[in-house]
């Protein structure tokens, strides 16, 4: 079982650039959920995926945007880069039904100049 | 706004003793509630979660929910310095519809040997 995998692992970017991540869910999971978690904080909820629609979205802007294709696995898309949006970006799966409980990846470590 | 709240720490124990982390949430309609395991530089990883009033045990580690108080506590005991992590506090916010888990900040661990 390869759990969830994320990729790319880091990314350098500027302010104004766009920038897409990718996440494949753990064998039988069907929920992707992201987080953003800056550095001494922990994770924020940005959106949930679920059949292919955004079942939830978190207190973030509409730069912020994602897709779940059929085969669960995810795109996180965030658009107009801020330095603020500096952080790790956690792909989590899980079962529906399973509430919280959560199977992170490694995450992508994305920093804005 | 919903929040989740812990001691940031650091909180430092010997090997062997018992370490006590804490959590209290501001959503009394709360329902489900989790502790994830954080190494530095790793992601976070499930290592309890409990839905009702009482004590739940597992190995070494007891989580007690007291929802009258709006607090969520996670025991670790025999301490050991592999458990040295940053231990953060979910909470899956009530409401129907709600997919939400909401993290605190975290408590930094230490286990001195």
């Amino acid at each position: 079982d390869a759990g969830v995998t994320q990729s790319p692992t880091h990314l350098i970017k500027t302010r104004g650039q766009q920038v897409t991540l990718r996440c494949s869910p753990k064998s039988g999971h069907d929920t992707v959920s992201w987080y953003q978690q800056a550095l001494g904080q922990g994770p924020q909820f940005i959106f949930q995926y679920y059949e292919e629609e955004e079942r939830q979205r978190g207190n973030f802007p509409d730069r912020f945007s994602g897709h779940q294709f059929p085969n669960y696995s995810s795109e996180l898309n965030v658009n107009a880069l801020l330095l603020g949006d500096s952080a790790l970006y956690l792909c989590a799966s899980s079962r529906t039904g399973t509430g919280g409980e959560l199977f992170f990846g490694s995450g992508t470590q994305l920093s804005v100049l | 706004q919903k929040e989740v709240e812990q001691n940031s720490g650091p909180l430092s124990v010997p090997e062997g003793a018992i370490a006590s982390l804490n959590c209290t949430y501001s959503d009394r309609g709360s329902q489900s509630f989790f502790w994830y395991r954080q190494y530095s530089g790793k992601s976070p990883e499930l290592i309890m979660f409990i839905y009702s009033n009482g004590d739940k045990e597992d190995g070494r580690f007891t989580a007690q929910l007291n929802k009258a108080s709006q607090y969520v506590s996670l025991l670790i005991r025999d301490s050991q310095p592999s458990d040295s992590a940053t231990y953060l506090c979910a909470v899956l916010l009530s409401g129907a519809g709600s997919y939400q888990l909401t993290f605190g900040k975290g408590t930094k661990l230490s286990v001195i040997p």
